[in-house]
């Protein structure tokens, strides 16, 4: 089986430009989480969607925004891209929320760098 | 709120040396813990996980045991390999975090195991 797929896998935008990273679960699995993992430190918590609705958003600012769509698949958007924005990009999947003993399985991640 | 603490980096050990990461844990409910390996250009794999006090997890050579009296999940082996090397990573999902499961995560330890 398919793990979870992410797409692109590197990018390279400009400071001020928008843009959207894209996030496949395993099949099954209805939650996709969304993490930002700044080089040297753990992934920080960005947004949980289960069954297309959000369950949890982390402490990162409303220029950060996603989505999850019927097929489970989801989208982080963020506008007004900052230097400090530059990260690798994870999204998890997992089979659903609220079950704190259930393991998350994680795609390879998108590389942003905002020059 | 709920947080992970890790042992600083990197952990450098020669071929067949025992391996300890230390973690300990501050949570307000009973939470489960996990450790997370990611390796080099890869995304978060689940390594091994516990959901109760005492409860023992193990993977591929590697345990880590639940101990709620000193708050900690440390990560041990009794003989490394080069392809252990990794950033590996403790966690913990609180059920008392609002109903979701959104794991706290440390900030990584590395391990370089020399041949």
């Amino acid at each position: 089986d398919a793990g979870v797929t992410q797409s692109p896998t590197h990018l390279i935008k400009t400071r001020g430009q928008h843009v959207t990273l894209r996030c496949s679960p395993i099949s099954g699995h209805k939650s996709v989480s969304w993490y930002q993992q700044v080089l040297g430190q753990g992934p920080q918590f960005i947004f949980q969607y289960y069954e297309k609705e959000e369950r949890g958003r982390g402490n990162f600012p409303d220029r950060f925004s996603a989505r999850q769509f019927p097929n489970y698949s989801s989208e982080l958007n963020v506008n007004a891209l900052l230097l400090g924005d530059s990260a690798l990009y994870l999204c998890a999947s997992s089979l659903a929320s609220g079950q704190t003993n259930s393991p998350l399985h994680f795609g390879n991640g998108t590389r942003l760098t905002v020059t | 709120g709920d947080s992970v603490t890790q042992m600083e980096g990197p952990v450098t050990l020669s071929e067949e040396a025992f391996l300890t990461i230390n973690c300990t844990y501050t949570a307000t409910g009973y939470p489960s813990l996990f450790w997370y390996v990611q390796y080099p250009g890869e995304g978060l794999q689940l390594l091994l996980k516990a959901t109760k006090a005492d409860d023992k997890g193990s993977n591929k050579g590697f345990e880590a045991t639940y101990r709620k009296e000193t708050t900690s999940f440390h990560l041990e082996k009794g003989s490394v390999q080069v392809s252990d090397s990794a950033v590996y990573f403790c966690a913990l999902s609180d059920p008392s975090s609002g109903g979701s499961y959104i794991p706290t995560f440390g900030r990584g330890t590395s391990l370089i195991v020399h041949p």
